[in-house]
């Protein structure tokens, strides 16, 4: 699976939009993008996942660009429950993968009253 | 609730004694995959089963790391001569075949 890069952590005013960015260039052509959040002593959470299309559901959305090299996870809104380490994972879907999740550092993402 | 259950929350062991951890996956799920998350660390993928059948366990740190799932639905992960350096939280995650994984809130694990 192909790794990502992410800044170790952000800061974000509450009620603004935060934008977390993602690299990923060797990304191949049948891997996903997927975004993990882990809020302190809670098992990771599932928020979104795209191929090549921007995605939108009702936690974020996501911007892949058009080389899906890079991708960027908009919280429209940031609430302080928001605050959270953040994961961008590049995942197969292939039938030679097993579907697991490769985690990096991801970023810490604080948000400020 | 119907999300991912750990058993159980917090394990105080001594070193070089055994341990189990249980997750009971979501109803239906195929898929488990077992993670250990060391402090200030992302988690780490440990071992993956599709049904009853162990196919993946490449992250497994040494043989004193073993997990069963004998009948496709509750998982085992169990640790032998535990160490000091297995000190972690264990998490475990299950999924409808290739879908989004749900977590459990994690098993924490300390060696003493």
């Amino acid at each position: 699976d192909a790794k990502t890069t992410q800044p170790p952590s952000m800061d974000c005013a509450e009620g603004r939009a935060a934008n977390l960015p993602c690299n990923h260039s060797t990304i191949s052509g049948n891997e996903y993008v997927y975004w993990y959040r882990q809020i302190h002593s809670q098992g990771p959470q599932y928020i979104i996942h795209g191929l090549k299309n921007n995605e939108t559901n009702e936690m974020a959305s996501l911007i892949i660009t058009e080389d899906r090299k890079s991708s960027t996870l908009i919280l429209p809104h940031a609430t302080l429950r928001d605050t959270a380490v953040y994961y961008c994972i590049v995942r197969g879907h292939g039938s030679g993968n097993t579907g697991k999740l490769i985690f990096g550092q991801g970023t810490t993402l604080q948000v400020k009253p | 609730g119907a999300g991912v259950s750990q058993t159980p929350s917090n394990k105080v062991t001594e070193k070089g004694k055994y341990v189990e951890l249980r997750c009971d996956p979501i109803s239906g799920h195929t898929a488990l995959y077992w993670y250990r998350q060391s402090l200030g660390q992302g988690p780490e993928f440990l071992i993956y089963f599709q049904g009853t059948g162990a196919a993946d366990d490449s992250g497994l740190p040494n043989d004193r790391f073993f997990a069963v799932r004998p009948e496709g639905s509750v998982s085992t992960l169990k640790i032998q001569r535990t160490e000091r350096g297995d000190s972690a939280v264990y998490l475990c995650a299950s999924s409808l075949s290739r879908g989004e994984l749900f977590f459990g809130e994690g098993s924490r694990l300390t060696v003493l």
